[in-house]
């Protein structure tokens, strides 16, 4: 059973333009939300992330939305870059007494020159 | 040192082969996970750490899978009897405290089972 689920196995921008990812979940009780960024013979990095009780965080070319109503939320990257190519996944942060992530299956964005 | 750092960073393996796979986390950091990746998958949970108490074990796909972190930093993931199943790419990561999201994590382990 999926909990996080990313339905675009991949998406091509324009450099410039804005990049949408979207991730959708099932658990109404994850604290958290994360987004990660992975080049190819890399770890995941960390990029941006929003508490369950908000509904926007910003950090520069980046701002995640969350809509718990319909328990989906989206990282908007504006402008694109080309070196924003790469996978981006979605996590979700299961609390408790671990603070374990759960995965989305992730998007592979390529922002063409 | 800076950053994450686990070895190797391949394996290739025969099937019934055991092999051991390890983390050295960011110096101070007090969690420390292990995530597997399988191809085309996202990184999924297998144990987690708090200092040198495994207080999550319930991601480990049998019992042939053994994590141990003795000191409270270097982290081993033990795979015994490995199967083609086991192939996949593992990932450690770290972060400063319980309460703290951002994880960082290593490049990761490839490991092949042939």
């Amino acid at each position: 059973d999926q909990q996080v689920k990313q339905n675009s196995p991949s998406l091509s921008v324009q450099e410039g333009r804005i990049s949408i990812l979207n991730c959708d979940y099932t658990n109404s009780m994850f604290d958290y939300f994360l987004w990660y960024k992975k080049y190819p013979a890399e770890g995941p990095t960390f990029l941006i992330s929003i508490s369950s009780i908000k509904d926007k965080n910003e950090d520069g070319r980046f701002t995640v939305f969350l809509n718990k109503s319909a328990k989906h939320l989206s990282l908007h990257i504006v402008p694109s870059q080309p070196g924003d190519s790469a996978v981006y996944f979605c996590a979700a942060l299961y609390g408790g007494a671990t603070n374990k992530l759960i995965f989305g299956t992730g998007t592979l964005l390529a922002v063409q020159p | 040192g800076a950053g994450v750092s686990q070895s190797p960073r391949y394996k290739v393996a025969k099937r019934g082969q055991d092999v051991a796979l390890r983390c050295d986390p960011i110096s101070g950091h007090v969690s420390l996970f292990w995530y597997q990746q399988a191809l085309g998958q996202g990184p999924e949970f297998l144990t987690y750490f708090q200092n040198e108490a495994q207080l999550d074990k319930s991601g480990l796909p049998s019992d042939r899978f053994f994590a141990e972190r003795p000191e409270g930093s270097v982290s081993t993931l033990k795979i015994q009897r490995t199967q083609q199943e086991d192939s996949a790419v593992y990932l450690c990561a770290s972060s400063l405290a319980r309460g703290v999201t951002e994880a960082f994590f290593g490049q990761g382990t490839r490991l092949t089972v042939v």
